[in-house]
């Protein structure tokens, strides 16, 4: 069974920290990964994808991969109070019908005013 | 800009009646899904499709099933609906080539009563 795995939080942190988001995934081969913002009641919004090793900036966003050691991290700068949400890590896989995406259970974070 | 919309925001039916959820797509996306999402129990996928008048039962089929007749167009239907399918009901779409984001519509929030 392949597993994406996150920590619920809360994550709390002060406006204008940095927030540090991480998700581990248990498929070596996969290839592509995202994240998604989802405020409460609504539905996740896409914010970040990358597929190569290393950073890819958009904005106060960056995101980090490590294949090696399978995790993906989603740093948030000048964090705030409406970055305030739930943050999931998608991962997509392959299998014998085409792709299909495995989820995070995501993280819930707090920026305090 | 990419569009995913849902027939209702919210819907609230009576035990028993057959229910029909509406998605569509404008991006010309050949992959579409269906998602439940129940507090603490994370994004679970119900069908997905990968083509026109193609279907494949996802984590949690029973009690649901989906018609695609034409590619923009994809629909959940419950069967016979029963309180424990009240939830949030997320439909998703993407294309399998190239980078592959997947992007979801609003929601519908499903109340059986």
């Amino acid at each position: 069974q392949k597993e994406v795995e996150q920590n619920s939080g809360p994550l709390s942190v002060p406006e204008g920290a940095i927030a540090s988001l991480n998700c581990t995934y248990s498929d070596r081969g996969s290839q592509s990964f995202f994240w998604y913002r989802q405020y409460s009641g609504k539905s996740p919004e896409l914010i970040m994808s990358i597929y190569s090793n290393g950073d890819k900036e958009d904005g106060r966003f960056t995101a980090q991969l490590n294949k090696a050691s399978q995790y993906v991290s989603l740093l948030i700068r000048d964090s705030q109070p409406s970055d305030s949400a739930t943050y999931l890590c998608a991962v997509r896989e392959w299998d014998n019908y085409g792709q299909n995406f495995v989820f995070g259970p995501g993280t819930r974070l707090s920026v305090l005013p | 800009d990419v569009k995913v919309t849902q027939s209702s925001r919210y819907l609230v039916k009576r035990t028993g009646e057959k229910v029909f959820l509406e998605c569509v797509q404008d991006m010309d996306h050949e992959n579409m899904f269906w998602y439940r999402q129940d507090p603490g129990l994370g994004l679970r996928l119900i069908y997905f499709s990968y083509d026109v008048k193609m279907k494949e039962k996802g984590d949690i089929p029973e009690g649901y099933s989906v018609s695609r007749e034409k590619k923009e167009r994809f629909s959940l239907i419950l069967e016979s609906a029963s309180t424990n399918q009240t939830s949030m009901y997320l439909c998703a779409s993407s294309n399998p080539s190239g980078t592959g984001e997947q992007y979801f519509g609003p929601g519908t929030r499903l109340t059986v009563t």
